[in-house]
């Protein structure tokens, strides 16, 4: 159940596109189209953004965005807002019928 | 609207057993699987287990296997998290999750923090 693979950092400035990336094998992202994302404002609990790879829960802006090539998935913000500001975290299912998570990103809006 | 509150956290010593619970409401609990999961101070999320809608399967990470359960009591809208043998890396705030099918955390509730030290 290794993690999986984040940049531990990104940074953009506002109006500008950042894309994230999360980096599994066939075994989770690669095997499944089960890839979600989650944003973490500190001291906060996480909150949704995307489910299996692409799908936005309703009241999520169309600015956030997913895809998934392979065994690595992507979450890109377009038009970056100063409260994207925030840690972002992926994660998948895997053949063991768990859960695993990546790392983190900290995404900084300059 | 769906809302997760768990409770139960505080500070126990290394080998001690302590008892989460995650109360729910705003959906018809009995319908769905739910997940624990934590993160250290200062680190990320580390998935703890899963449990399906009626208990019949329960799937924990190899980091708590055979030291954590996992209970439901849909009677009571009630999840729980039995920690036992606990050390000091387990120390970290304690969530709960809604799952959505098939296979996702859609709800979390705010956290509830396990320090575990001597």
């Amino acid at each position: 159940q290794s993690a999986l693979t984040q940049p531990a950092s990104v940074s953009g400035s506002p109006g500008q596109s950042i894309t994230i990336s999360c980096t599994g094998t066939s075994s989770d992202v690669g095997g499944y189209n089960y890839v979600s994302w989650f944003q973490q404002h500190p001291g906060k609990a996480p909150k949704l953004m995307i489910y299996e790879v692409s799908n936005r829960p309703s009241g999520v802006s169309n600015r956030f965005s997913g895809s998934k090539s392979g065994n690595s998935a992507s979450l890109t913000i377009s038009g970056l807002q100063t409260e994207d500001e925030a840690d972002y975290y992926c994660s998948s299912y895997t053949s063991s019928s768990t859960l695993v998570f990546g790392g983190g990103t900290k995404l900084t809006v300059l | 609207q769906v809302q997760l509150v768990e409770s139960g956290g505080g500070v126990v010593q290394p080998g001690r057993s302590l008892r989460l619970s995650c109360a729910a409401s705003g959906f018809t609990f009995s319908n769905f699987g739910m997940h624990w999961v934590r993160q250290a101070p200062g680190k990320g999320l580390e998935w703890v287990g899963v449990i399906w809608s009626d208990g019949s399967n329960k799937y924990y990470a190899d980091s708590v296997k055979g030291r954590f359960t996992i209970s439901r009591d849909n009677s009571k809208n009630t999840l729980y998290l039995q920690m036992n043998s606990l050390r000091v890396e387990d120390t970290g705030v304690y969530y709960c999750a809604k799952n959505n099918w098939p296979h996702y955390c859609d709800y979390w509730g705010q956290g509830t923090l396990v320090t575990v030290s001597s």
